[in-house]
């Protein structure tokens, strides 16, 4: 069964400090695809960021950024030079494909991003 | 840029009480979904739904919820006969298809259960 483990529930910073939000999964499949999607106090989900799992090529976009690492099960989210608005809470999720198409996504229990002036 | 648009933002319900809540996914996907987020906890799988027939669902999805389109447009979540448990965050999703696609999601649907 997929799983999805976000340890930090929530985390505090001050505006302009990085921060990583952590994610660990767990899945039999060879081929799996991960995401992030964000919640901002109004409550709906945006989708941030997706990694497909034959490569580990880390990325960068903006002030997000993602370090993927197989050999550790781990997808992990790093958010540069945090600003209020970043204040929301963040979910990693993991796809499974559905026989006949579409995908299933497992979240993970959320972690909360409280940016601070 | 197209969106996923659900109605109502909010419903309250009598328990025992049968409600209907409504999504219009992006016109260009097939793949349709239901999640529900408990208030406070991660965003749960009800159903897939792909060529008017359930793909896949939870085992949540029992007996008392139902999915339809019935239409080129909508996409709805039935409850029969609502629970006190069943007051959550319901969030509809659409994608193209296939494993690497993001899904997308509209605003959610708050059930509140009397």
């Amino acid at each position: 069964a997929q799983k999805v483990t976000q340890a930090q529930t929530e985390i505090s910073v001050v505006e302009k400090e990085d921060v990583t939000l952590d994610c660990v999964y767990e899945t039999r499949d060879t081929t799996y695809y991960l995401f992030w999607y964000k919640q901002p106090p109004s409550g709906e989900l945006v989708f941030l960021i997706r990694r497909n799992s034959f490569d580990e090529q880390n990325e960068i976009s903006g002030r997000y950024s993602w370090n993927f690492q197989k050999s550790t099960s781990s997808f992990n989210f790093t958010i540069t030079a945090s600003q209020v608005v970043d204040s929301a809470v963040y979910f990693c999720a993991l796809s499974e494909a559905l026989t006949g198409g579409g995908n299933k996504l497992t979240f993970g229990t959320g972690t909360q991003l409280k940016v601070e002036l | 840029e197209p969106e996923v648009t659900q109605t109502p933002s909010h419903q309250v319900t009598q328990m025992g009480q049968e409600v209907i809540l409504r999504c219009v996914p992006i016109s260009n996907h097939l793949y349709f979904y239901w999640y529900r987020q408990i208030l406070g906890q991660k965003v749960e799988f009800l159903v897939s739904f792909y060529n008017n027939e359930i793909s896949e669902k939870s085992e949540i999805f029992d007996d008392q919820f139902s999915v339809e389109r019935p239409d080129g447009s909508n996409f709805t979540l039935k409850i029969r006969s609502t629970k006190l448990e069943d007051s959550a965050m319901y969030f509809c999703a659409s994608s193209t298809g296939g494993n690497n696609q993001p899904q997308h999601f509209g605003d959610g649907t708050r059930l509140s259960i009397l």
